[in-house]
């Protein structure tokens, strides 16, 4: 099994421009969410999904967009690059249900928008 | 709105060392308590708990939950320099269907030779 992977690894952005962060995972996994990490502050969700078709908004969702059309991908999308968005993003699966919240996270993909 | 705070921010200590890193939590509908450790990489389970008083132990790691009080706290015993990391504690809370986890800020943790 691969887990859980992103890419890319790295990105740097304009101001404005738009792109998407791939997540996939090949566990079967019902439950997928996007984090973003900024240091001091651990991390914050944004996006999050309980299976496919199936999303909604974590703590801090503006300027994002996801869609969960298989089980295996669950996107990122940002709409209009801004400053305040340059951070480590990570994706993470586990099983639904509430015994099982240990999450399996993607390696992360390192975004700076200038 | 779901509150995790850890403490302290960060510490230095030397190999041999015992270090207790503290979380305290306000959430609503909690479920479970997760310890992460992060190198310069993704986060990496540790431990889950779920009921209060009891002891979890994974070699010189331990954990223990206190649902009254509202904390927990993460023992690393002979600490070693791999032990150096940031130290995630995290909150899952809600109805099943969109439970989700609060993440506090992190205890960064370095252990000198």
């Amino acid at each position: 099994n691969a887990g859980v992977t992103q890419t890319p690894k790295f990105q740097v952005l304009k101001t404005g421009q738009s792109m998407t962060l791939q997540c996939a995972q090949d566990m079967n996994h019902e439950y997928m969410s996007w984090y973003r990490q900024d240091p001091g502050m651990g991390l914050r969700l944004i996006h999050y999904s309980v299976g496919a078709g199936i999303t909604d908004q974590g703590e801090v969702p503006n300027g994002y967009n996801v869609s969960r059309s298989t089980t295996e991908d669950f996107p990122l999308r940002l709409l209009s690059a801004a400053p305040s968005q340059t951070s480590v993003y990570f994706c993470a699966s586990r099983r639904q249900g509430y015994s099982s919240y240990e999450q399996y996270f993607g390696p992360g993909t390192r975004l700076t928008v200038t | 709105e779901d509150k995790v705070v850890q403490s302290p921010l960060s510490l230095v200590v030397h190999e041999g060392d015992t270090v207790t890193l503290n979380c305290s939590y306000e959430v609503t509908n909690f479920r479970s308590l997760l310890w992460y450790k992060q190198e310069k990489k993704a986060p990496t389970f540790l431990f889950m708990l779920t009921s209060s008083g009891i002891e979890k132990k994974s070699g010189r790691l331990s954990s223990i939950l206190d649902k009254k009080e509202l904390f927990s706290i993460l023992n690393i015993t002979a600490t070693q320099t791999g032990d150096s990391a940031v130290y995630l504690c995290a909150v899952g809370a809600g109805e099943a269907a969109g439970n989700k986890l609060t993440f506090g800020g992190g205890t960064r943790v370095l252990v000198k030779p």
